[in-house]
């Protein structure tokens, strides 16, 4: 059974810092890897996807690097901003492309302003 | 483009009565929903695949009469808590796979239900 962890589980930053999110996955035969960003008591927003081919995605200020064949994942934040604060979610489908997907529990960030 | 609905966005019921949360996929048909739940401070788990026109597939440790999941067209699923249960509150998300578009999901704004 695919399990999914992330480190560390809270992270509370100077505004301006480039920070790493880290995730890792027990199964590396995966269909895709997605990091999604959660405000609290709200629904999910995705950040980036990732393919299993891939190697890495950038969207601004935001770089995922994906190394299927060790099990990791991390999230680059470029110059964090206070309002970057939310929780990380990383998350993989390890079917052909039709499962749900396995969550991990988060990184809460706060970014101080 | 890819939004995905869901009503309501939150409930609040008394124990015993049961709870339809409906996901609609606005502006694409999807052939697979998922439905997760989240506890606070914990994260997504899946709970149930729904197939359009098929039942549901539901995950290890989640009871399919009482988690009722109808899949009736190719843009709506609904959840059905039956006989609802202070330990039911939690916020319950769906997501929407388009229809030939493997590995790609749209997720909704979550349903918030509290039981008392």
């Amino acid at each position: 059974k695919q399990e999914v962890t992330q480190i560390p589980a809270a992270l509370s930053v100077p505004e301006g810092e480039n920070l790493v999110l880290n995730c890792s996955f027990t199964d590396s035969a995966i269909y895709n890897l997605q990091w999604f960003r959660q405000d609290p008591g709200k629904g999910l927003t995705s950040l980036l996807l990732i393919q299993s081919s891939q190697r890495e995605q950038t969207s601004g200020r935001l770089n995922a690097s994906l190394d299927k064949s060790s099990g990791r994942s991390t999230l680059y934040i470029a110059a964090s901003q206070p309002g970057d604060s939310a929780t990380y979610l990383c998350a993989v489908e390890s079917g052909g492309g039709a499962d749900g997907l396995t969550f991990g529990k988060g990184t809460h960030l706060i970014i101080q302003p | 483009g890819a939004v995905v609905s869901q009503h309501p966005s939150w409930v609040i019921c008394k124990s015993g009565t049961s709870v339809k949360i409906e996901c609609r996929s606005l502006d694409f048909q999807a052939t697979t929903m998922f439905w997760y739940r989240q506890f606070p401070k914990q994260s997504l788990m899946l709970m149930a695949t729904s197939n359009e026109g098929s039942k549901a597939t539901y995950e290890q440790g989640v009871e399919k009469d009482k988690f009722l999941i109808n899949h009736a067209s190719l843009t709506l699923s609904t959840l059905t808590v039956t006989s609802a249960h202070p330990e039911d509150s939690s916020f319950y998300i769906c997501s929407a796979s388009p229809s030939g578009r493997r590995g790609t999901q749209y997720f909704g704004p979550g349903t918030r239900l509290l039981v008392l």
